[in-house]
C-alpha cells in the first residue's frame, strides 16, 4: 500500500526563519499530494495540494512542488511566523484500485516558532 | 451544517464498555472516511463508505470495531468491549467524491480506563 516518510521533528525555528519539511512517498498509480495542518486544539485542515507532476501547491506563504521523479513533496516557507506553530502532515491520496481516494498520512512534524 | 461534525468530542469509557461515535458529514458528500489517530502519530485509515456502501474496511483493527452509514449520510463507528489500546482520537472526513478535497471533523478523543 501507500506509505509516507516525513521529516522527523520537532522543528524549532525563530520567527522569519526559512522552513523546509521533507516528505517522500510511495504510491500506486498517480496520486494527488496534500499537506494538512493541525493547529493546537483544532482539527486537521488542508494547507495545500498538487494533483499532477510539477504542479506547485501554495497557501498562506507555504509552497510544495510535486516531484514525480523523486516521489517527493517537500513543504517550504520563506519566513515563518509564531502563528505557524502546528503539526504538519504530508499525505498522498490514492488514485485508483482500492484506494478510493483515501489519504495515507505521515507521522507528522511538530513545528514550533519562537518570537 | 457548514462542516463535518463529530460527537461526542470526548468520551471516557471503562475497559469492556461499548462505545458509539457519531459523524455528521457535509450534506451531499458521497465519500466518508474514518481514521484513528494515536497520540503523537498521524491518522491511520480505518474504513471507507461511498454513500451507504462500506467499500473498504481493511483498516479496522479487530472485529470489535464496526461502522455503518445506513442512509448514506450520518455514520456511526462502534467499538465493542473497549480496550486500553483503543484510546485515540477518531477522525471522520467527508468529500464530495473520491477526487475532491476531504474535510475533517474535530474528532472524538476516546480514553479507555
Amino acid at each position: 500500500g501507500d506509505s509516507v516518510t516525513q521529516m522527523e521533528g520537532p522543528v524549532t525555528l525563530s520567527e522569519e526563519a526559512f522552513l523546509t519539511i521533507n516528505c517522500t512517498y510511495t504510491a500506486t498509480g498517480y496520486p494527488s499530494l496534500f499537506w494538512y495542518v493541525q493547529y493546537p486544539g483544532e482539527g486537521l485542515q488542508l494547507l495545500l495540494k498538487a494533483t499532477k507532476a510539477d504542479d506547485k501547491g501554495s497557501n498562506k506563504g507555504f509552497e510544495a512542488t510535486y516531484r514525480k521523479e523523486t516521489t517527493s513533496f517537500h513543504l517550504e516557507k520563506g519566513s515563518v511566523q509564531v502563528s505557524d506553530s502546528a503539526v504538519y502532515f504530508c499525505a498522498p491520496k490514492g488514485a485508483g484500485g482500492t484506494s478510493y481516494g483515501k489519504l495515507t498520512f505521515g507521522q507528522g512534524t511538530i513545528l514550533t516558532v519562537h518570537p | 451544517g457548514a462542516g463535518v461534525s463529530q460527537s461526542p468530542r470526548y468520551k471516557v469509557a471503562k475497559r469492556g464498555q461499548d462505545v458509539a461515535l457519531r459523524c455528521d458529514p457535509i450534506s451531499g458528500h458521497v465519500s466518508l472516511f474514518w481514521y484513528q489517530q494515536a497520540l503523537g502519530q498521524g491518522p491511520e485509515f480505518l474504513t471507507y463508505f461511498q454513500n451507504e456502501a462500506q467499500l473498504d474496511k481493511s483498516g479496522l483493527p479487530s472485529d470489535r470495531f464496526f461502522a455503518e452509514r445506513p442512509e448514506g449520510s450520518v455514520s456511526t463507528l462502534k467499538i465493542q468491549r473497549t480496550q486500553q489500546e483503543d484510546s485515540a482520537v477518531y477522525l471522520c472526513a467527508s468529500s464530495a467524491d473520491t477526487n475532491t478535497e476531504a474535510f475533517f471533523g474535530q474528532g472524538t478523543r476516546l480514553t479507555v480506563v
